[in-house]
């Protein structure tokens, strides 16, 4: 069956350090690839997403490229805010079973500290 | 703030009693789904709605009962629930487009507490 991995947390960095949260998927159709976010106390919110092979999804600064060779989506940030501390998940939705199920990654606690 | 509406915001209840969680989406999404989210964990899907009919029930035990009464409200009744059942209840919601997968709008989820 499908499944993502992301790399293990928590992750704390210094504010504008460099940022890259690695995930990587096991799908057997044409999976689309999400990053969501989640702020503490809140909902997930979409971050960013990627619908086929070698897409680059961008939001806010962050970014991941949809890599099918190497079966991955690394989210990347080049300057971390103390506002990006939260927890991220990575997911994937597989085309072959329509749009109707999330694989979510573990999800991996970023903390930023001033 | 998010598109996807869920009240109440925080629950407690007792294991006898009976009360309901409501989630509401004006994006004209026909797909609308239930998370349970434990502490430190990914989401797990519940249920799934889509064209106001369930197409998913994720084994879920029949303490918890969904209802989706038109295509902008979803309802998930609470009846004699376990300790165990304690968590953070996202509702989402979706586009539905054959051939090609659209993300989920996620609400910031009602807190729940069984005593």
């Amino acid at each position: 069956g499908d499944s993502v991995t992301q790399m293990e947390g928590p992750v704390t960095l210094s504010e504008e350090a460099f940022l890259t949260i690695n995930c990587t998927y096991t799908a057997t159709g044409y999976p689309s690839l999400f990053w969501y976010v989640q702020y503490p106390g809140e909902g997930l919110q979409l971050l960013l997403k990627a619908t086929k092979a070698d897409d680059k999804g961008s939001n806010k600064g962050f970014e991941a490229t949809y890599r099918k060779e190497t079966t991955s989506f690394h989210l990347e940030k080049g300057s971390v805010q103390v506002s990006d501390s939260a927890v991220y998940f990575c997911a994937l939705s597989d085309r072959d079973f329509g749009n109707e199920k999330l694989t979510f990654g573990t999800g991996t606690r970023l903390t930023i500290i001033p | 703030d998010t598109e996807v509406t869920q009240t109440p915001k925080h629950l407690v209840m007792g294991m006898t009693n009976k009360k309901s969680l409501k989630c509401e989406q004006h994006m004209g999404h026909r797909a609308m789904y239930w998370y349970k989210q434990k502490a430190k964990k990914p989401p797990e899907l519940m249920f799934v709605y889509s064209y106001e009919k369930l197409s998913i029930n994720e084994s879920v035990p029949s303490r918890f009962s969904p209802e989706c009464p038109n295509s902008s409200l979803l309802n998930l009744h609470l009846h004699a629930l376990q300790p165990e059942d304690s968590a953070l209840y996202l509702c989402a919601s979706s586009q539905v487009e054959i051939g090609a997968n659209q993300p989920q709008h996620f609400g910031d989820g009602t807190r729940l507490s069984i005593l």
